[in-house]
């Protein structure tokens, strides 16, 4: 079946540790997105791509970093640079063009410090 | 400055008694307007896609409707089971940026 896996569903850090969320999509989508969520909140955007070798920065960037270097592929590392990174984070794809486009969301991954 | 809001924030409905939710937008080159639902600890349901001013589209008891500034969701005569967190979000540009405003909480009671 045609989805999209984020993996770690729950994950742990530590104070100072980089963490890594992997996002795969096998839809075939050209654009991926990542969202935190705190809670009551809405979907907050931290990047965004639409090509392989190519991302964008969204509203709130800063203490994280992501790469695209296979078209299914997406991870997002919440640094050590990021203050309070508890939260729900969700990836997301989507075709590119104008007709039927519908977002396709992972099941997220809860992040916690400790 | 936000892109896109939402309001209320929190709306408190008797069962049977209809209401609208707004989305309000201020971007450039629209793609598109998205609504979706979103219970707690889960990720967001799809409900609507709407392209262009002047476009209708329902489901069940709800009904999306899009102008050149805004988004109206109406809600009628609700039941229970709709109370949940609905999510505005728009796709714009070249670089097609999808922004999400904040959620409007509903909570229907029987």
């Amino acid at each position: 079946d045609g989805g999209i896996t984020q993996s770690p569903k729950y994950l742990f850090r530590k104070e100072g540790q980089n963490v890594t969320l992997s996002c795969e999509q096998n839809l075939n989508h050209d654009a991926m997105y990542w969202y935190r969520q705190d809670p009551g909140q809405g979907l907050r955007l931290i990047y965004y791509s639409q090509i392989v070798n190519d991302f964008q920065k969204g509203d709130i960037a800063e203490g994280y970093s992501v790469s695209r270097e296979k078209k299914e592929s997406f991870p997002l590392t919440v640094t050590s640079a990021q203050k309070n990174p508890t939260a729900f984070y969700l990836c997301a794809s989507m075709p590119r063009g104008n007709s039927g486009n519908t977002i396709y969301f992972g099941e997220g991954s809860w992040l916690t410090v400790v | 400055e936000d892109q896109v809001t939402q309001s209320p924030e929190a709306l408190r409905l008797q069962e049977g008694e209809s209401s609208s939710l707004n989305c309000s937008y201020t971007v450039s080159g629209l793609r598109g307007l998205f609504w979706y639902r979103q219970d707690p600890g889960k990720g967001p349901e799809f409900l609507f896609t709407l392209y262009s001013a002047g476009e209708e589209k329902e489901k069940e008891r709800l009904k999306a409707t899009l102008t050149k500034k805004e988004s109206f969701l109406h809600i009628t005569a609700p039941k229970p089971e709709d109370s949940a967190t609905y999510l505005c979000a728009v796709l714009e540009g070249y670089d097609y940026k999808l922004s999400f405003g904040a959620g409007t909480t509903v909570t229907v009671r029987a």
